[in-house]
């Protein structure tokens, strides 16, 4: 599959404890974004990078939210002491260089209880 | 404030018919804006592009009208099948030169065989 791959699929954590999202984009990809859709809603843009540089974080983004593309690949999202207001379906998107086309993952399903 | 407005509501149509569904937005100057599908439990799949200076684009049987005075995108499907219940995302990009795009929240469209 050349498609973006995230792991995993769903999640269920208990109130306060971290979280770990792994996200696989199209290799050839330099730009991956991470958004957070919750029911009945479009994607929320998070954060996004461009090669290993984060570009730029929404200010919805809490200092327990924390995004890392160490070598300009792959991408961990992670949560810290998380809360039931972060369950949600947390997607990341690829784009080549210059495309304006996303290509989204299948997505992790959140659940805090 | 920015907004894009979807129709909240799900468009019930007839198999066969053309579906239409609308996005406007507010204080947004797109550089282009796009069409995504998204099922039930996954990412959205980009399905078409229309750049401010078009005003209708056509990919097999969907059609995008974008009129950027009025502000509006209009979607259509012809000849409506089942397989096309989805909700229907449009999605702003390349204002101000972001690379972010940003995603209404969708209208659900259910064809009804």
């Amino acid at each position: 599959d050349t498609g973006v791959s995230q792991d995993p699929r769903h999640k269920i954590t208990k109130r306060g404890q971290n979280v770990t999202f792994r996200c696989d984009p199209i290799s050839e990809h330099n730009r991956l974004y991470w958004y957070r859709q919750t029911l009945g809603q479009g994607p929320e843009f998070l954060t996004y990078f461009q090669n290993e540089a984060q570009l730029e974080k929404s200010r919805l983004l809490s200092d327990r939210f924390s995004a890392e593309r160490p070598k300009g690949s792959f991408s961990t999202l992670e949560i810290q002491r998380t809360e039931q207001g972060d369950s949600a379906m947390y997607l990341c998107a690829s784009f080549a260089a210059g495309a304006t086309e996303a290509f989204f993952g299948q997505g992790t399903r959140l659940t805090v209880v | 404030s920015q907004k894009i407005e979807q129709n909240s509501e799900a468009l019930n149509i007839q198999e066969g018919k053309t579906a239409t569904l609308t996005c406007n937005y507010t204080n947004y100057s797109p550089a282009y804006l796009q069409w995504y599908r998204q099922d039930p439990g996954r990412g959205p799949v980009f399905l078409l592009l229309i750049r401010e200076n078009e005003k209708e684009k056509r990919k097999e049987r969907l059609k995008v009208t974008f009129d950027t005075t009025l502000k509006q995108s209009l979607f259509h499907i012809t000849a409506s099948q089942p397989a096309d219940s989805a909700t229907y995302l449009c999605a702003l990009g390349g204002t101000g030169g972001s690379y972010i795009p940003t995603f209404g929240r969708g209208t659900s469209l259910i064809v009804h065989p």
